[in-house]
Order: structure tokens, then C-alpha cells, then sequence
């Protein structure tokens, strides 16, 4: 099985800030890796798919890239709607989920 | 716009059935593969189970091989998780979830989620 972790587990930040979210695969998963943002006592939701390819709907200041086993999510400047929780999840064989990265108020 | 709506949880005694149903509209049902994930309070998403857009394709999550059942019928544009032996460990929010395409795993829209307790 393929098992993914995320670093951090929570981030401080404030709005306008430049967020960074590492997620790593313990084996290559190509560039099959999606990214999903939610928030309390909702659905997630899709924001990138393809490690680097934006879902519809989803503003421009969210960001993907890597390939392999590392891969980052970034948030060019943070909003109030942007504190949640951020999953990664691969999908090369099935799929598995990331432990979750919080987003909270510095 | 796509909309997916959950039905069919409730509690349950552990060793019992539930059938979960999800009502999908916005889109051509059959064209899209489906999937149901579970997420319990505190812990990560994990997938379930998974079926192609004409269901002759069925994928389960190693956890609940040989006791749910992943269905759909087209003709009304429902997906449906049939649930038997339930345990404690199966209680969860249920939500299903559009795939990207033809079995590609990643999901771009997902319902609001049912709740399952298993308990006696």
C-alpha cells in the first residue's frame, strides 16, 4: 500500500501570508496526486488535480507542483474562506489520503 | 450543477445492515465512474469503494471487501452501498463523490455525507 504524510500537521498563518504544504508518497506516484481543501463539518473539496492542474471553480492564488514523491500545495495569499484542513491523496493505485495539514489564525 | 444528496444512514447494532443511497443530478450519470468514502470523527478521508460508470466494474477498500456492496442504477441516476456485518469501526460519515472521469480515483464534486454509528 501506498502511504502518504504531510508536513505540517497545522500552520498558523494570516491572511495575506504565503502558505506551503508539503505532502511526500512512500513510492513514486508519477504526477497522480490530488488536493482537497475542507472545512469544518463539510465535504471536501477538489482543488487540484494531476499534481498540478486546477479544479474548476477554484482561484488562481492556489497553487500545485512535484512529481514522484514530493509535492506541494501553495496558497499565494491566504483569505479568510482559505482556513481548513488540506488533504493530499494519490491515485495511482486506488487511492489513499494524507493525514491532513489545519490552516488556522495566526 | 452537480449535486449528489446521501441517504440511508442511521444507527445500527454492531453485525447489522444498512444500505446507503446517493441521488445524483447535473450531470450524465452513467458517463462518470462513482465512489463512496468515509471519513470517522478525527481521522483522514479513507476510500471505500469504487464502480465504473456502467457498473460492471467493482473495487473495494481491503476493510470492507465481502461485506458491502457497491451498486448504481442508471435509470434513475442513483448510487447505492449495501452494508452487512457492520462494526464498530465502520462508524463514519459516508459521503459519495463524483469521479474525475472513467475510474481515475480523483473526486471533483462529493455529496454532504450521511452518518453511520455503529453501536449497540
Amino acid at each position: 500500500d501506498i502511504q502518504m504524510t504531510q508536513s505540517p500537521s497545522t500552520l498558523s498563518a494570516s491572511v495575506g501570508d504565503r502558505v506551503t504544504i508539503t505532502c511526500r508518497a512512500s513510492q513514486s506516484i508519477s504526477i497522480w496526486l490530488a488536493w482537497y481543501q475542507q472545512r469544518p463539518g463539510k465535504a471536501p473539496k477538489l482543488l487540484i488535480y494531476k499534481a498540478s492542474t486546477l479544479g474548476s471553480g477554484v482561484p488562481s492564488r492556489f497553487s500545485g507542483s512535484g512529481s514522484g514523491t514530493e509535492f506541494t500545495l501553495t496558497i499565494s495569499s491566504l483569505q479568510p474562506d482559505d482556513f481548513a484542513t488540506y488533504y493530499c491523496q494519490q491515485y495511482t493505485s486506488y487511492c489513499t489520503f494524507g493525514p491532513g495539514t489545519k490552516v488556522d489564525i495566526k | 450543477e452537480v449535486q449528489l444528496l446521501e441517504s440511508g444512514g442511521g444507527l445500527v447494532q454492531p453485525g447489522g445492515s444498512l444500505r446507503l443511497s446517493c441521488a445524483a443530478s447535473g450531470f450524465t450519470f452513467n458517463n462518470f465512474a462513482m465512489t463512496w468514502v468515509r471519513e470517522a470523527p478525527g481521522k483522514r478521508p479513507e476510500w471505500v469503494s469504487a464502480i465504473g460508470g456502467n457498473g460492471d466494474s467493482t473495487y473495494y477498500a481491503d476493510s470492507v471487501k465481502g461485506r458491502f456492496t457497491i451498486s448504481r442504477d442508471n435509470s434513475k441516476n442513483i448510487l447505492y452501498l449495501q452494508m452487512n456485518s457492520l462494526r464498530a469501526e465502520d462508524t463514519a460519515v459516508y459521503y459519495c463523490a463524483k469521479d474525475g472521469g472513467a475510474l481515475r480515483f480523483y473526486f471533483d464534486n462529493w455529496g454532504r455525507g450521511t452518518l453511520v454509528t455503529v453501536s449497540s
